[in-house]
Order: C-alpha cells, then structure tokens, then sequence
C-alpha cells in the first residue's frame, strides 16, 4: 500500500528566505504526482503536477523536481511570501487500475513572517 | 465562470440521519472525486466516479452513498451507518482518469450534534 510522508510537517521562515518542501512516498511505481496548496478552512488549489517520466515542473517562483527511483519529490519555493503562508499537500497517483486515485500526504504547514 | 460548487459550506446533522452533500462542475469533466478530511490528516478518498452513471469506492466507502446520473453533479450522502461523520468534506473533478489533474472545490464542513 501506498504512504506518502511528507516533512517537516510546519516550518516558520522569514520573508524573502528560499525553501524546500519533501514528500516520499513509498511504493516508485507511480503515475503522476500533485502538488496542492490549501489555506485555512478552504478547497486545495492545484500548484504543480509532475508525470511520472519527468524531473521537474516550473510555475512562477514555484519548482517542484521529481526523483521516482528513490520515491522523493521536493517543492522549492524562492522568495518567499507572507502570502505564500498556508498548508503544503503533495499526492500520488499511482496509475493503472487506479487512474485518478490519489494519496495523499499529511501536508507541511508553511509560515512566512515579515 | 468556470468551476466547482459544493453546498451548503456547513452542515450540522442530528445523529441517525441521512444528509446529501452537493457537488456540481461546469467544467465538463468526465471524472469527480469526493474526499474527507480530519484535523491533522491527509484527504482521504471516499468514492470516486470516472464517468457518467458509473463509479467506485475509494478506501473509506462505508457509511457513505454517491450516484452520478449527470455529468455536472456528483452528491454525496452521508448515512447514519457512518459512525464518525464530523469532517472536512471536499469534492474534486478532472478532464478524465487519466488527464487528471485535480481541482476541488470549497468544501463542506459537517458537525454531528
């Protein structure tokens, strides 16, 4: 069965600091992997999704990398925001049978201080 | 605009009743997906439905009812054989299975008093 883990689970970061995100998942035979951001008591927005045959994903300041053999992904955020402050959820999708069936991770709660 | 409706944003139910929680997309997408989440846990997938009059149960199932006779609308009950209801309700779609990006919607917050 799928786990997903993603750490640290909360991070405190200055404005302006550069950050990296981890989520590891146990089983590499995936068939996609999200990125989602999802602020107090509201739905997840969509940020990054990486395919499986590729390495990383670009969106503004956001750069989310993928590494399936060692079951790693990172989500690097560059200079950050007191606006970036929310809840980091990564999400696997494992493919085949299970097209569309994701699994989540616990999330990392991000806090950007001015 | 295009997007994801879920209502109402919060629900309270009395033990031992039945309660529908509403999702439509005007996105035409084939898929939709209805998720719960607890305080400090990940989403967790309920049932999924990959097409029209068809659909799946996910990895918590039990004490929940969906159907899909429209392309838009995927609702949700929630029975009164679901033991722990109190949750973070959230309901997703995507262009399909396989081209499945997620969007969600808002969410539904169900209290059990």
């Amino acid at each position: 069965k799928q786990e997903v883990t993603q750490i640290p689970a909360a991070l405190s970061v200055p404005e302006g600091e550069n950050l990296v995100l981890n989520c590891s998942f146990t089983d590499s035979a995936i068939y996609n992997l999200q990125w989602f951001r999802q602020d107090p008591g509201k739905g997840l927005t969509s940020l990054l999704l990486i395919q499986s045959s590729q390495r990383e994903q670009t969106s503004g300041r956001l750069n989310a990398s993928l590494d399936k053999s060692s079951g790693r992904s990172t989500l690097y955020i560059a200079a950050s925001q007191p606006g970036d402050s929310a809840t980091y959820l990564c999400a696997v999708d494992a493919g085949g049978t299970s097209y569309g069936k994701l699994t989540f991770g616990q999330g990392t709660i991000l806090t950007v201080h001015p | 605009d295009g997007g994801i409706t879920q209502s109402p944003k919060y629900l309270f139910r009395k033990e031992g009743q039945n309660v529908t929680l509403s999702c439509e997309q005007n996105l035409n997408h084939d898929a939709m997906y209805w998720y719960r989440q607890d305080p400090g846990q990940g989403l967790r997938l309920i049932y999924y439905s990959q097409i029209v009059n068809d659909f799946q149960k996910g990895d918590i199932a039990e004490g929940y009812s969906v159907s899909r006779e429209k392309k838009e609308s995927f609702p949700l009950t929630v029975t009164s054989a679901q033991k722990n209801p109190t949750a973070f309700y959230l309901c997703a779609s995507s262009i399909s299975p396989v081209y499945n990006e997620q969007f969600f919607g808002p969410g539904t917050r169900l209290t059990v008093l």
